[in-house]
């Protein structure tokens, strides 16, 4: 079963705008990561966020974490048509490292 | 980009017959896994090792068997495919100076197609 589940599954945004994904999950967390899989590749990590952090920047990004409501957001500021890709939030709950993933968000960003 | 290499990066197989594929690294991280990822279900784990010789099932295991009898090598077989093993199989590593629960590194996928 999954863990994560993304909102919305698709994203359509022009280059310039801010992109935002949610992440909602269900059990406890060590914590969330953020992925990006660009098409036909592997994932590429993205930021991590651990379950005691609310906030997080990366460059452009920045993903928050709401333990009470067991959701994170991620934000891409700025997009470029270089961001097209699928976005994949992943939880981590035990110390074997097992992360359990979402179904994704497909973004696609027009030039 | 992390050492990872995946093989065969594609595959087309036929039911029943036994398929292995193979995940290499050379950064001599502790932890490996193997995932599947097919559309509408993001990746799914199927097993993952803490060490040589030392294994353990994931969520998706069934039809499936792992070995590690190096650090640096992961394999995954598929002692009898079924159309349902259709899928990409990704291998990822952790245990760098974050430990398990760190980031994961993903290798390129291996495409399996089952007929």
């Amino acid at each position: 079963s999954q863990q994560g589940e993304e909102d919305p599954q698709a994203l359509s945004i022009q280059e310039g705008e801010n992109a935002t994904m949610n992440c909602s999950y269900k059990t406890s967390i060590n914590n969330l990561q953020w992925y990006r899989q660009n098409s036909g590749r592997g994932l590429v990590h993205l930021i991590l966020i651990r379950s005691n952090e609310r906030e997080k920047h990366s460059g452009r990004l920045r993903v928050t974490l709401d333990t009470s409501k067991k959701s994170s957001s991620l934000l891409i500021t700025a997009s470029r048509a270089a961001d097209t890709a699928s976005y994949f939030c992943a939880t981590v709950n035990d110390s074997w490292g097992k992360l359990q993933f979402g179904a994704g968000t497909q973004v696609v960003v027009t030039p | 980009d992390a050492g990872i290499t995946q093989s065969p990066r594609h595959k087309v197989t036929e039911t029943g017959t036994p398929v292995t594929l193979r995940c290499h690294q050379t950064e001599n991280h502790r932890y490996m896994y193997w995932y599947r990822q097919d559309p509408g279900h993001g990746l799914r784990l199927i097993h993952y090792s803490y060490g040589v010789k030392d294994t353990d099932k994931g969520e998706v295991s069934d039809g499936y068997s792992v070995s590690r009898s190096k650090t640096e090598d992961f394999l995954l077989t598929l002692e009898s495919a079924t159309s349902s093993q259709t899928s990409v199989y990704f291998c990822a590593i952790s245990g760098g100076l974050a430990g398990a629960t760190g980031e994961l590194f993903f290798g390129e996928g291996s495409r399996l197609t089952v007929l």
